[in-house]
């Protein structure tokens, strides 16, 4: 069964810090790895990861994989109040299944003023 | 502007009463998914179809049911609800052959009295 660990689980910075949030999985059939960003509402995607190094940017936001060592990181440079939410990883499955998204627990990030 | 809408947004309801909670997208996607996500843990997929294909995971309770009319809407039925089954219910829809990139709906939040 696919696994997906995320860490830490929650986090409290002030604004203007940059927070790494990190990602392992254990999946068979590796496909892509994807980041989202919930807030009290619906996941918003962020990235979709299929390679390993190859640094994928948003503004202030960055994401890479490392196939080899299975995880992948989420950086945020310069956070923000608007920042704080709850930070999802997933792994889908592999295709032809129409099946679930395997999601990490979360990180809870809280951005303080 | 394609999206997926779920109605209504907030749903109260009593213990043991019916309730229906509704999906509609106007992506023409394949597949629609509904998750279940409660307080501070990550989404947890209840079942999806994949055209008019039901799939059910094997850990859903019978107390959840769902229908899908035509390719546009599904539903959610939840038969005699539990104060346990208060969560917030995602839908979300796929491509058939990019499961990898699913599309949620803002989220139908409910509560059990």
């Amino acid at each position: 069964e696919d696994k997906v660990v995320q860490s830490p689980l929650s986090l409290v910075v002030h604004e203007g810090d940059t927070v790494t949030l990190n990602c392992s999985y254990e999946v068979t059939n590796f496909r892509s790895l994807l980041w989202y960003k919930q807030e009290k509402k619906a996941p918003t995607f962020l990235f979709m990861l299929t390679s390993s190094g190859i640094e994928k940017k948003s503004g202030r936001l960055s994401s890479i994989l490392d196939k080899k060592e299975l995880f992948s990181i989420l950086n945020i440079t310069a956070t923000q109040t608007g920042d704080s939410a709850v930070y999802l990883c997933a792994v889908p499955p592999h295709p032809p299944s129409g099946s679930r998204l395997t999601f990490g627990e979360g990180t809870q990030l809280t951005v303080n003023p | 502007d394609a999206m997926v809408i779920q109605n209504p947004r907030y749903q109260v309801t009593q213990f043991g009463k019916p309730v229906t909670l509704s999906c509609s997208q106007t992506l023409n996607h394949n597949v629609m998914y509904w998750y279940q996500q409660k307080s501070s843990q990550a989404p947890k997929l209840l079942f999806h179809y994949y055209d008019k294909d039901f799939n059910n995971e094997a850990d859903t309770p019978d107390n959840f049911q769902s229908r899908r009319p035509n390719t546009s809407f599904c539903f959610l039925d939840i038969r005699s609800p539990g104060l346990g089954d208060a969560a917030m219910y995602l839908c979300a829809t796929s491509k058939a052959e990019r499961t990898d990139t699913q599309y949620f709906g803002p989220g139908t939040r409910l509560t059990v009295l």
